[in-house]
């Protein structure tokens, strides 16, 4: 089945920087790449997402990048803000199946200020 | 709209007793997942249903544990005989269908926490 790993567990930056955090996965047939925003106590929110049939999304600071060749991407959050601050997980799905997420163990982003 | 809706927010019981956990995914939402959430861990999946077709048990971690969903709409998880081990955060999920099948995007609940003592 689908494993994926995910880099860093924790990162810490000061407002207005850029957090960058990775994911790979080990099956190339997976299509479909979301990413979640937990904050303390919520539900799993979708942020972005992205296909296999493109290499970059963007949605005002946040930004998927994809490598389907070297089985990883990658979220970036520029202009970094407090509400920010949460838990990120990534995922990876063989879409037309079952569609069962398989995700990352998460990042937990600290923005200071 | 309403979102995904679980209930009871929080459950504790004791050591060995059974619980129920139900899940109202959004209406018109034909498949529908249950995960686990462990403290400070990631998601692990547990089941998945999807219209009429059987569900996806690969996931339920032993026999103590099942599901059904009635209707196509409603969902229940049921813990039997229930461990510590088995505290937890338990979420909800559900996906719309379009042309071709469901759509991947899942829309989760807010989760019932599960304290077993």
């Amino acid at each position: 089945g689908e494993n994926v790993e995910q880099h860093p567990s924790t990162l810490s930056v000061q407002e207005g920087d850029s957090a960058v955090i990775k994911c790979t996965y080990s099956d190339s047939a997976s299509n479909y790449f979301p990413w979640y925003k937990q904050e303390l106590g919520k539900r799993p929110q979708l942020i972005i997402d992205i296909r296999s049939n493109v290499g970059e999304k963007k949605d005002q600071r946040i930004a998927v990048t994809l490598n389907k060749t070297a089985k990883h991407f990658s979220l970036h959050i520029t202009e970094t803000q407090p509400e920010d601050s949460a838990v990120y997980f990534c995922a990876a799905i063989l879409t037309g199946g079952g569609n069962k997420l398989t995700f990352g163990t998460g990042t937990q982003l600290k923005v200071e200020l | 709209g309403a979102g995904v809706s679980q209930s009871p927010s929080n459950k504790v019981t004791e050591k060995g007793k059974d619980v129920e956990l139900r899940c109202d995914p959004i209406s018109g939402h034909t498949a529908l997942y249950w995960y686990r959430q462990s403290l400070g861990q990631g998601l692990e999946f547990l089941i998945y249903f999807q219209g009429n077709s059987a569900p996806d048990k690969s996931g339920l971690p032993s026999d103590r544990f099942s599901a059904e969903r009635t209707g196509g709409s409603v969902s229940t998880l049921t813990i039997q005989r229930t461990q510590q081990e088995d505290s937890a955060v338990y979420l909800c999920a559900s996906s719309p269908r379009l042309a071709g099948g469901p759509q991947p995007e899942q829309y989760f609940g807010p989760g019932t926490r599960l304290t077993v003592t």
